[in-house]
């Protein structure tokens, strides 16, 4: 089956630091996306990233698909990046499949 | 923004009891998407449709049923609950196309007594 491995599975940063998230697969794709889920909450797109980089504030996706990973970047962390960040990727035109995510903990 | 909401958020079902969450989406979406989140597994697929009147199933499709009266409407149903069901369910709506994107839903809390 389709096999989606993020690590680390969980990191404490003191507030400022920055994060590196990895998110690997096992087959080629033709799409990814990266997601933010709130303690308790759902989940909110934070990127559609199949190929090349994108930023948005300071979050940073990077996509290399012939290395077959992708990777997020979190600079200068705040309190409130705390929760967890999924990665889903698509093979083909049907669905979608998840990471387990890492758990981010920002701490003031 | 994508708009899709889900009901009941929270349900208390008992065992062999029938549980019916709905999901609707106002985006015009032609897929929609019911998975299930555990600690552990992460998010697993139960069963997706690409239009009203289709359902296909997902990764873990045993045990529940789901219904696509209409574009907006997705129902995910088990029959008869057992408490290996209790988990967090989410919905989701998307399109394959420009970008291939996914709209979750706020999310039902289910526990199976």
């Amino acid at each position: 089956g389709q096999q989606v491995q993020q690590s680390p599975a969980s990191l404490v940063l003191q507030e400022g630091e920055n994060a590196e998230l990895q998110c690997n697969f096992s087959t080629s794709l033709n799409s990814m996306q990266w997601f933010y889920q709130r303690p308790g909450g759902s989940l909110v797109s934070l990127f559609y990233n199949p190929s090349g980089t994108k930023q948005s504030g300071r979050l940073t996706s990077t996509t290399v698909i012939k290395e077959r990973r992708s990777s997020l970047h979190i600079s200068s962390s705040q309190t409130t990046d705390s929760g967890t960040y999924l990665c889903a990727m698509a093979t083909g035109y049907q669905n979608f499949y998840f990471g387990k995510g890492t758990s981010l903990t920002v701490i003031p | 923004e994508a708009a899709v909401t889900q009901s009941p958020r929270n349900k208390v079902a008992v065992t062999g009891g029938k549980v019916t969450l709905s999901c609707n989406q106002t985006n015009n979406h032609n897929n929609m998407y019911w998975y299930r989140q555990d600690t552990g597994h992460g998010l697993r697929l139960i069963h997706y449709s690409y239009g009203a009147g289709s359902t296909e199933k997902g990764d873990i499709p045993d045990g529940y049923k789901a219904s696509r009266p209409s574009q907006e409407n997705f129902s995910l149903i088990l029959e008869l609950a057992t408490p290996s069901q209790t988990s967090v369910y989410f919905c989701a709506s998307g399109d394959w196309g420009v970008e291939d994107t996914q709209y979750f839903g706020p999310g039902t809390r289910l526990l199976v007594l």
